[in-house]
């Protein structure tokens, strides 16, 4: 079963708009969330991270939210560009144990 | 620059044939591991090593084998028992201290079995 999820496999925003990508997780043990950024035939690049001792974490156009209690965190991109186009996967793993859970990633197109 | 280095980008091979991903990473990190990704879903773990000469299963081992002789690098044996293996491989690593490190991904390679 998939501790990781990301319900929405794509998302179409115009540029200079906000995007919300969204990723829900099952595991309570989970204390560090990670956001990847992929384009295809490319290993995905590390975007931003939280600990489950905070609840957002900002670099620059990117900003991470975690709601503990809902088991679910978001990133937000302001101002979207159309570079920002590739699919995105969350991340996360439990403390003490080196392993880290993918969603399926979500697909975003910025249009121009 | 540091990074991680796999190779081929591409591998063709026939059913029935073992075949061996590389993976080498001089970020000086101890621990690494084989991420299997397929159509529309997310990233499937293999196989994992925090240290040198010790490695653990990951959720999909089967058909897969691994070792872990010297720290920079962590080949993936893709086995003849592996009943789906054309994929995308990636291969990542992290330091143990896990909270300043995330994992960090090479390029991938593609394995296509005929």
């Amino acid at each position: 079963d998939q501790q990781v999820k990301q319900n929405s496999p794509s998302l179409s925003v115009q540029e200079g708009r906000i995007s919300i990508l969204n990723c829900d997780y099952t595991n309570s043990m989970f204390d560090y969330f990670l956001w990847y950024k992929k384009y295809p035939a490319e290993g995905p690049t590390f975007l931003i991270s939280i600990s489950s001792i905070k609840d957002k974490n900002e670099d620059g156009r990117f900003t991470v939210f975690l709601n503990k209690s809902a088991k679910h965190l978001s990133l937000h991109i302001v101002p979207s560009q159309p570079g920002d186009s590739a699919v995105y996967f969350c991340a996360a793993s439990e403390y003490n144990f080196n392993k880290f859970y993918f969603g399926s990633g979500t697909k975003l197109n910025v249009k121009p | 620059d540091g990074g991680i280095t796999q190779s081929p980008k591409y591998l063709f091979r026939k059913e029935g044939q073992n075949v061996t991903l590389s993976c080498e990473q001089n970020l000086n990190h101890d621990a690494m591991y084989w991420y299997r990704q397929d159509p529309g879903q997310g990233l499937r773990l293999i196989y994992y090593s925090q240290i040198v000469n010790d490695f653990q299963k990951g959720d999909i081992a089967e058909g897969y084998s691994v070792s872990r002789e010297k720290k920079e690098s962590f080949p993936l044996t893709v086995t003849s028992a592996q009943k789906n293996p054309t994929a995308f491989y990636l291969c990542a690593s992290s330091a143990r201290d896990r909270d300043n490190s995330p994992l960090h991904f090479g390029n991938g390679t593609r394995l296509t079995v005929t």
